[in-house]
């Protein structure tokens, strides 16, 4: 079964304390993206890769690190979080660069005091 | 401004009525649209595809694009309460950039 799993899909943390969120995927895709959703703001994404060792950034990277060292992960990496990284977090994947549907992750909710 | 624009709503509608979501857009490029629909607590799923050279119906659901005023549009014909959800719509470029999505209520 075709699956994008993002870990952990519920997370309470606190200011400054490094964290990680996963995103692995089974289909081979080549590009993989991570979205925050804020209310108001819908989704916007923060970074994508193209392929392994391709990484971009997109409209909100700010306070955030990505790397793609494999084709199946695209961990997202949050150094030294705050509140306004409170957020609904999804991982997105899609077969090619330029075409094909987007599928995504059940999302991972963060919560950052 | 930003590449796709889309009404947040909330829009609340009764069961069977006709429902008409709109997206502008100000990139000439995109190719493609897409429409996803997002039911709470989940991620958003596919649930139309269109070329920005014509429409696209499946089943209940229509979806129309508009070049020369740059407007996309999703119909859903006699919708149900299990269309509730959010709405968002796409344009095919790299960034992938989202509408904010209108989030649509169908009350039984």
């Amino acid at each position: 079964e075709a699956q994008v799993t993002q870990n952990p899909r519920y997370l309470i943390t606190v200011t400054g304390k490094k964290l990680t969120v996963t995103c692995s995927q089974n289909m081979n895709h080549e590009y993989m993206s991570w979205y925050r959703q804020d209310p108001g703001l819908g989704l916007r994404q923060i970074y994508y890769s193209m392929n392994v060792e391709v990484t971009d950034k997109g409209d909100v990277p700010e306070g955030y690190k990505v790397s793609r060292k494999e084709k199946r992960n695209f961990p997202l990496i949050l150094e030294s979080p705050s509140p306004n990284q409170t957020s609904l977090y999804f991982c997105a994947t899609r077969p090619g660069q330029a075409t094909g549907e987007l599928f995504f992750g059940e999302g991972s909710r963060l919560t950052v005091l | 401004q930003k590449e796709v624009e889309q009404d947040p709503g909330p829009l609340s509608v009764p069961e069977g009525a006709i429902v008409s979501l709109n997206c502008t857009y100000s990139n000439s490029a995109f190719q493609y649209f897409m429409w996803y629909r997002q039911y709470s607590r989940k991620g958003p799923e596919l649930l139309m595809y269109t070329y920005s050279s014509g429409n696209k119906e499946d089943g209940r659901f229509t979806a129309q694009v508009d070049k020369s005023s740059k407007y996309i549009s999703l119909f859903i014909r006699d919708s149900q309460p299990s269309d509730s959800a959010t709405y968002l719509c796409r344009g095919s470029n790299y960034k992938l950039t989202f509408g904010k999505g209108t989030l649509l209520t169908v009350n039984p």
